[in-house]
């Protein structure tokens, strides 16, 4: 079964630091897409990172970036630079690029920029 | 409107009634997700459509849950004989295409008395 894990439920870090959320995923697939998704207290999620993992070069956005390890299955996101704005649930995403049309999120970290 | 809309944000109903939750996606896109977000959940995966047929209906949790779409557009989600294990926020997303990145709409949450 394919599976993605945060180990992480919450996690706060200081306004302009830097913070790491975590990702683990687990599958047989060879091709297949990861993201990261934020959720404010607005409720309405937003892309912010996608990952196709035939790249071997990390994506980033602005002061988004991943760190994608495929052999070890890890994708984590690393907001640089924290602003009061990025105050959300993340939510670690992957679907396989054929053979389904489901995807598996995490469970999500919640993340609090401290002023 | 530009991005996904969702109707009713709040529902609120009683125990053993059917409710309809709509969704109107962004203009052109082919694919619409539904998922489930229980409280402290991450989301659980529905039913995808591809135009207006659904190729992949796995996480639907019972017969009770339907989904339709029309015209490629528009989808509603039903849930029959609701029980309280049905409250939570039901979210819609569209996208050009499978794993293409996923629009979300703002959700309806539905509260089971």
């Amino acid at each position: 079964a394919q599976t993605v894990t945060q180990s992480q439920p919450e996690m706060s870090v200081q306004e302009a630091e830097t913070v790491t959320l975590s990702c683990t995923y687990d599958t047989s697939e060879n091709n297949y897409y990861l993201f990261w998704y934020k959720q404010p207290p607005s409720r309405q999620m937003i892309l912010v990172i996608r990952q196709e993992a035939y790249k071997q070069q990390n994506a980033t956005e602005n002061r988004f970036s991943v760190n994608f390890q495929k052999a070890a299955k890890s994708f984590s996101l690393k907001i640089s630079d924290s602003q009061l704005g990025d105050t959300a649930m993340y939510f670690c995403a992957f679907i396989p690029t054929s053979g389904t049309y489901k995807y598996i999120f995490g469970t999500g970290t919640r993340l609090k920029v401290l002023a | 409107g530009a991005g996904v809309s969702q109707s009713p944000s709040n529902k609120v109903t009683e125990k053993g009634k059917d409710v309809e939750l709509r969704c109107d996606p962004i203009s052109g896109h082919t694919a619409l997700y539904w998922y489930r977000q229980s409280l402290g959940q991450g989301l659980e995966f529905l039913i995808y459509f591809q135009g207006n047929s659904a190729p992949d209906k796995s996480g639907l949790p019972s017969d009770r849950f339907s989904a339709e779409r029309t015209g490629g557009s528009v989808s509603t989600l039903t849930i029959q004989r609701t029980q309280q294990e049905d409250s939570a926020v039901y979210l819609c997303a569209s996208s050009l295409g499978h794993s293409q990145p996923q629009h979300f709409g703002d959700g309806t949450r539905l509260s089971i008395l």
